[in-house]
């Protein structure tokens, strides 16, 4: 199973809007509602704040949000703030019973 | 609340063996399948597979299967990864995660596994 292909960086002013895309096939992305996100800080673990395509757990700001068209899922952090600098993983359930990740996408506030 | 703490950092020398714990708390640990994770220095996240806490039965990923063995003590709710013949690539943070859909929302700290002679 290949990894989900994601930016490896995307940059934005604070207060600004970014999204970044995780690419996957029909085997996996486009084959099911089972794209999540996950958030990571330098040195912490990582952080659901997407799943299912489009849910937010509790406690997780509405400033994120997912969606999918296809074989490709979308996050955009809406009001960037300082905060949001980490990285940022997609996965997908896939068709072989299996997860994957994508490659991460490396997220900076200027 | 829902707690997994993970066994601390290890050393190791090539083709020796490290076996890291996860034991959870704050659920019943056979309603959840366990995940692992591997992420490598600088590099991102790998999936490497899944034990089904109720009855045992391990899926390895692709480029997980021969020395990589997860296996359960349900008794003190603890998952393990073993790996053996450890080489140098094996250096990295690995991770337990339970899942109970199809998302991984809680999280061990990590313990760090580092292979050097």
């Amino acid at each position: 199973q290949s990894a989900l292909t994601q930016p490896a960086s995307v940059s934005g002013s604070p207060g600004q809007s970014i999204t970044m895309s995780c690419t996957g096939t029909s085997s996996d992305v486009g084959g099911y509602n089972y794209v999540c996100w996950y958030q990571q800080h330098p040195g912490k673990a990582p952080k659901l704040i997407i799943y299912e395509v489009s849910n937010r757990p509790s406690g997780v700001s509405n400033r994120f949000s997912g969606s999918k068209s296809g074989n490709t899922a979308s996050l955009t952090i809406s009001g960037l703030q300082a905060e949001d600098e980490a990285d940022y993983y997609c996965n997908s359930y896939t068709n072989s019973n299996t997860w994957v990740f994508g490659g991460g996408t490396k997220v900076t506030v200027l | 609340q829902v707690q997994l703490v993970q066994s601390g950092s290890e050393l190791k020398k090539p083709g020796a063996s490290v076996k890291v714990s996860c034991k959870a708390s704050g659920y019943t640990f056979t309603s959840k399948g366990m995940n692992w994770v591997r992420q490598a220095p600088g590099q991102g996240l790998e999936w490497m597979g899944w034990i089904n806490t109720d009855t045992g039965n391990p899926t390895y990923a692709q480029g997980f299967t021969g020395r990589f063995v997860f296996s359960l003590d349900t008794s003190v709710s603890t998952a393990y990864l073993q790996i053996s013949s450890l080489k140098t690539e094996d250096t990295a943070v690995y991770y337990c995660a339970p899942s109970a859909d199809y998302y991984f929302d809680y999280w061990g700290q990590g313990t760090l596994v580092i292979v050097s002679s």
